[in-house]
Formats: C-alpha cells, sequence, structure tokens
C-alpha cells in the first residue's frame, strides 16, 4: 500500500538555526498539508499546498516557515529561524482532493523536532 | 468554546465491552467528518469517515447530527488493540485543511 514518508524522523537543533524537513507525499496525490503537534495538545494545521503554490495557511505559518515542493516527488517544509516553540511532532500529509470520496488524508510518521 | 470538543477520558474499557463518546463542533460550515485514531507518539491514521446517515465498519459505529452539531463513534467488543486515542476530525473549507479535536484516550484493559 502506497504511503507518505517523512525524513529525518527526528531532528535535534540550536535556536536560530534553519531546519528542512522533508516528505514524500503518495504518487498520485495532489494535494499536500503539513500540520503539527506540540507534545500533549492536539493536531494543528500549518499550510496547504496545490499546483506548486500556497492554498491556505494558519496563523502559526508567519515569515519564518516556508514550502516547497522542488522536484515532482518531495514536499518540504523550512523553519528559516527556529525558536524553542517550534519543538513538535511535524506530519505531512496528503489527498488526491478534497472533493467528497477522495478526502482521506494519508499522514506520513511525522518529524519530531526538538529545538535547544 | 473550542470549535471541536471532545472528552479526553481516559476510558477504561473491559475487554470484550462497548465504549462510546462524543464529539461537538461548533462550526455549522463544517462540511466532512472523520474519527481517526492516535497511537501514542506516531501519525493519525484514519478509522472511519461519517455520514449524516451514520455508517458501520465492523465494530466501529459513526454517527452524524448536523442539527445538534456533534458526531459519536461506538466500539462494540473491545479488543486490547483498541487501545488508542481517537480523534475527532473535519473540514471546514474547499481546500481540506483538518481540524482536529484533543482527542479522547481509550485504554481496554484484559
Amino acid at each position: 500500500e502506497p504511503e507518505v514518508t517523512q525524513t529525518p524522523s527526528h531532528q535535534v537543533t540550536q535556536m536560530g538555526q534553519e531546519v528542512i524537513l522533508r516528505c514524500v507525499p503518495i504518487s498520485n496525490h495532489l494535494y499536500f498539508y503539513w500540520y503539527r503537534q506540540i507534545l500533549g495538545q492536539k493536531v494543528e494545521f500549518l499550510v496547504s499546498f496545490y499546483n506548486n503554490e500556497i492554498s491556505e495557511k494558519s496563523e502559526i505559518f508567519d515569515d519564518q516557515f516556508s514550502v516547497e515542493r522542488p522536484d515532482g516527488s518531495n514536499f518540504t517544509l523550512k523553519i528559516r529561524s527556529t525558536k524553542l516553540e517550534d519543538s513538535a511532532m511535524y506530519f505531512c500529509a496528503s489527498t488526491r482532493g478534497p472533493e467528497e470520496g477522495q478526502e482521506t488524508q494519508y499522514f506520513g510518521p511525522g518529524t519530531r523536532l526538538l529545538v535547544l | 468554546r473550542k470549535e471541536v470538543e471532545q472528552d479526553p477520558g481516559p476510558f477504561n474499557v473491559p475487554e470484550g465491552a462497548t465504549v462510546a463518546f462524543n464529539c461537538t463542533y461548533s462550526n455549522s460550515a463544517s462540511q466532512s467528518f472523520f474519527w481517526y485514531r492516535q497511537d501514542c507518539r506516531k501519525e493519525p491514521k484514519l478509522l472511519m469517515s461519517v455520514y449524516s446517515s451514520g455508517n458501520e465498519d465492523g465494530r466501529f459505529t459513526a454517527q452524524l447530527n448536523r442539527a445538534s452539531q456533534y458526531i459519536s463513534l461506538l466500539i462494540r467488543d473491545s479488543k486490547l488493540s483498541d487501545s488508542a486515542t481517537y480523534l475527532c476530525v473535519m473540514t471546514t473549507d474547499s481546500w481540506g485543511k483538518l481540524q482536529f479535536g484533543a482527542g479522547t484516550q481509550v485504554v481496554v484493559t484484559p
């Protein structure tokens, strides 16, 4: 069964450093998402991406965040200058489309980011 | 009021018993509804979609009540492997953004 993959599984970084989290969505999917989950809290939407551009972003997704689909398979989340509060599990998800019957989002296993 | 509200639990359930819990939501524009399960430190995984007519998938039954703005999940004949956090999830726009509840923890005991 096709699955979403994410690398790395864990990332430790110093405050102020840049990190890039990588995702490979399911190959025939067209809509891509990043979510995060701070330890002990609910999953929160960060950004959706379709047709090579951001379709929607949350208040969390400020100027420090960016997303890119550099080639036909990878989907990346960059945090330019990490803050302590960026420590969380970051999940990538993809779906064929938001239309009924296709809207199931499949999640990757996540990248656990720890900012020191 | 939280946009998606769930009883955090835990619901301690003897193996073989039935457990049921609800989720209420405040946005009447919510479009599609789902139950996901999340195991400790793992990704959310779709359990089932929820339809207005109610739907069943094996031991799991989900209901949607748009008038009262809640969805429910019932698990029959609980298994030890059903121990997890159950997330109430919905979409509120055409881009498919998912909105999550904080989850209901279920612990099935032998």
